[in-house]
């Protein structure tokens, strides 16, 4: 089946570390976005990649990394400077000539300890 | 101001009632249109998607974009306690980099 597979699903994080969510994906796609779920606040865009070993920073990219070494993988790093990491993260793709149909993963609910 | 309001509910609704889910914007430039369906700690998942201004119908749903009002509608017909989920807006531009999402209205279906 193809899709978009996030791993873990539920992760916590101790004061000073770095984590990192994994996003993986099986439909050829270009795009590949994350975005940050707070109760209430809708989706807010963290970074984005439209093609392998490029990637730009969203609304709220202080805090976090990414990487796009290969095309369908796009794991994002929560760093320690990140000082209020709790929130529901999801990974999406999308082909490039159709970026507004994005396909989102299952997501990960980060807390911290 | 946001550039993308949605009143976040919760809405609820008697089984087989018409609902109606709205969505005003600031930026002038979006062009494209689209409601997602989010059930609780899932992804969410494109449930219409318009270009530009009017009306498409899928089944019991049906979008609304009015631009010169900046202001877009989800009605769902006959709803049924499993459209009981989230529905969240967004939209974007022809220059566009990713999607602008509204907070999302929860919508509960009684049985």
């Amino acid at each position: 089946d193809g899709g978009i597979t996030q791993s873990p699903k539920y992760l916590f994080r101790k004061e000073g570390q770095n984590v990192t969510l994994s996003c993986e994906q099986n439909l050829n796609h270009d795009a590949m976005y994350w975005y940050r779920q707070d109760p209430g606040q809708g989706l807010r865009l963290i970074y984005y990649s439209h093609i392998v070993n490029d990637f730009q920073k969203g609304d709220i990219a202080e805090g976090y990394s990414v990487s796009r070494e290969k095309k369908e993988s796009f794991p994002l790093t929560v760093t320690s400077a990140q000082k209020n990491p709790t929130a529901f993260y999801l990974c999406a793709s999308s082909m490039e000539s159709a970026g507004e149909k994005l396909f989102f993963g299952s997501g990960t609910q980060l807390s911290v300890l | 101001q946001k550039e993308v309001e949605q009143d976040p509910g919760p809405l609820s609704v008697p089984e087989g009632a018409i609902v109606s889910l709205n969505c005003t914007y600031s930026n002038s430039a979006f062009q494209y249109f689209m409601w997602y369906r989010q059930y609780s700690r899932k992804g969410p998942e494109l449930l219409m998607y318009t270009y530009s201004s009017g009306n498409k119908e899928d089944g019991r749903f049906t979008a609304q974009v009015d631009k010169s009002s900046k202001y877009i509608s989800l009605f769902i017909r006959d709803s049924q306690p499993s459209d009981s989920a989230t529905y969240l807006c967004a939209m974007s531009n022809t220059g566009r980099r990713a999607l602008t999402f509204g907070s999302g209205t929860r919508l509960q279906v009684q049985p």
